[in-house]
Formats: structure tokens, C-alpha cells, sequence
């Protein structure tokens, strides 16, 4: 069964920082992998989607990398900024037909201005 | 890109009530659709999809059932809610090959 871990829980940093956020899955044979953004009592908003074959993908200030083979992504987001504030929610599909996600716990992460 | 919508948006219910939430695509066609629960600390859980009309897949056991009665629609139903009902309710869709999933804004459940 496939388990996906993020860690850490929750971050604080500066506004201006540059950070990474991790994400860990157990089972290496994913179809592809999927980085969310999720603001408080909304839904969830997809920020960058890497497919198996792929190593990283980018969106402004946001690179998301892929290495499935050894089970791990990071989220690096540049020049943080207030409005980053959110919980961060990691995700693989298997495939195979339904190409059902599944979601690690989230990194709630906090740019103090 | 698709958007998902869904309503109502928070319901408040008794135990014991019937339950019918909705959950609608635009902006593409024959989607995969999803259900899913976030409760607190526990993370996204999936329900039920569904890769076609009629076509429905269930992972927990529970109390609840989903219908695909058109193709962009998706309905989560109950006949007798639980306290355990509770939760924020998440409809997704995607579409092969590239399968990125899309969310809507979600229906915050209580039962009381």
C-alpha cells in the first residue's frame, strides 16, 4: 500500500527566504506526482503536476523535482512571500486505471512578514 | 482547464438525516470523478471515482454512496448520516493521459 510522508509538519520563515518543502512516498512505481496548494476551509489548488518520466517541473517561483526511484520530491519555493502561506499537500497516482491519488498530510508553512 | 463545482457549500444536518451533496464539471468531457473527505489531522481520503457514467468505485466502507448519473455530475448520498460523517467533502476530476486532478472549493459537513 502506498504511504506518502511529508515532512516538516509545519514551517515558519521570513518573508524573502527561499525554501524546500519534502515529500516521500514507498512504493516507486508512480505515474506521476502532484504538488497542491490548500488555504484554509478551501479546496485545493494544483500548482505543478510531474509525470513519472519527468525530473522536475517549473511554475514562476515554484520547482517541484521528481526522483522515483529513490521515493522523494521537494517543493523549492524562491523569494517566499506572505501571500505562500498555506498548507502544502503532496500526492501520487499509481495509475493503473482509476489514477486515484494518494495525499501525505500536508507542511503548513507561515512567511512572516 | 476544468472547474469543478460544487453545492451546497456548508450543511449543517442531524444524525440520522439523508444526505445528497453535488459535484459538477465544466470544461471537459468524459472526466474521471472523484469524492473525497478531509477530516481533521487525518488528510485526504478517497471515497469513491468513477472513470464513466454508472461506473462507480468504492475504497472504505461506509454509509455513504455515489452516483454517476450524467457525465460531468457527481453525487455523494446518504440515507441515515453518522457523527463520523463529519467532514470537508472534495470532488476532483481529471482526465487521461496526463491525469492532473482538479479540485472543487469543497462542502464543509457537520452532523450533529
Amino acid at each position: 500500500k502506498q504511504e506518502v510522508t511529508q515532512i516538516p509538519a509545519a514551517l515558519s520563515v521570513p518573508e524573502g527566504e527561499n525554501l524546500v518543502l519534502n515529500c516521500s512516498f514507498t512504493d516507486s512505481a508512480i505515474y506521476n506526482l502532484q504538488w497542491f496548494r490548500q488555504d484554509p476551509g478551501k479546496g485545493l489548488t494544483s500548482l505543478l503536476l510531474i509525470q513519472s518520466s519527468q525530473r522536475e517541473q517549473t511554475s514562476g517561483r515554484l520547482n517541484a523535482s521528481l526522483d522515483k526511484s529513490s521515493g522523494r520530491s521537494t517543493l523549492y519555493i524562491a523569494a517566499s512571500q506572505p501571500g505562500d502561506s498555506a498548507t502544502y499537500l503532496c500526492a501520487v497516482s499509481l495509475g493503473a486505471g482509476s489514477y486515484q491519488l494518494t495525499f501525505g498530510k500536508g507542511t503548513k508553512l507561515s512567511v512572516i512578514p | 482547464s476544468q472547474t469543478i463545482h460544487q453545492w451546497p457549500a456548508t450543511l449543517v444536518q442531524p444524525v440520522g438525516s439523508p444526505l445528497s451533496l453535488e459535484c459538477t464539471v465544466e470544461g471537459t468531457s468524459n472526466p474521471n470523478l472523484y469524492w473525497y473527505r478531509q477530516a481533521a489531522g487525518r488528510g485526504l481520503q478517497l471515497l469513491f471515482y468513477s472513470v464513466g457514467i454508472g461506473q462507480i468505485s468504492s475504497e472504505v466502507p461506509q454509509n455513504l454512496s455515489a452516483s454517476r448519473p450524467q457525465d460531468r455530475q457527481f453525487i455523494l448520498s446518504s440515507k441515515k448520516l453518522l457523527l463520523s460523517d463529519s467532514g470537508f467533502y472534495l470532488c476532483a476530476s481529471s482526465r487521461v493521459p496526463y491525469n492532473e486532478q482538479f479540485f472543487g472549493p469543497g462542502t464543509r459537513l457537520t452532523v450533529l
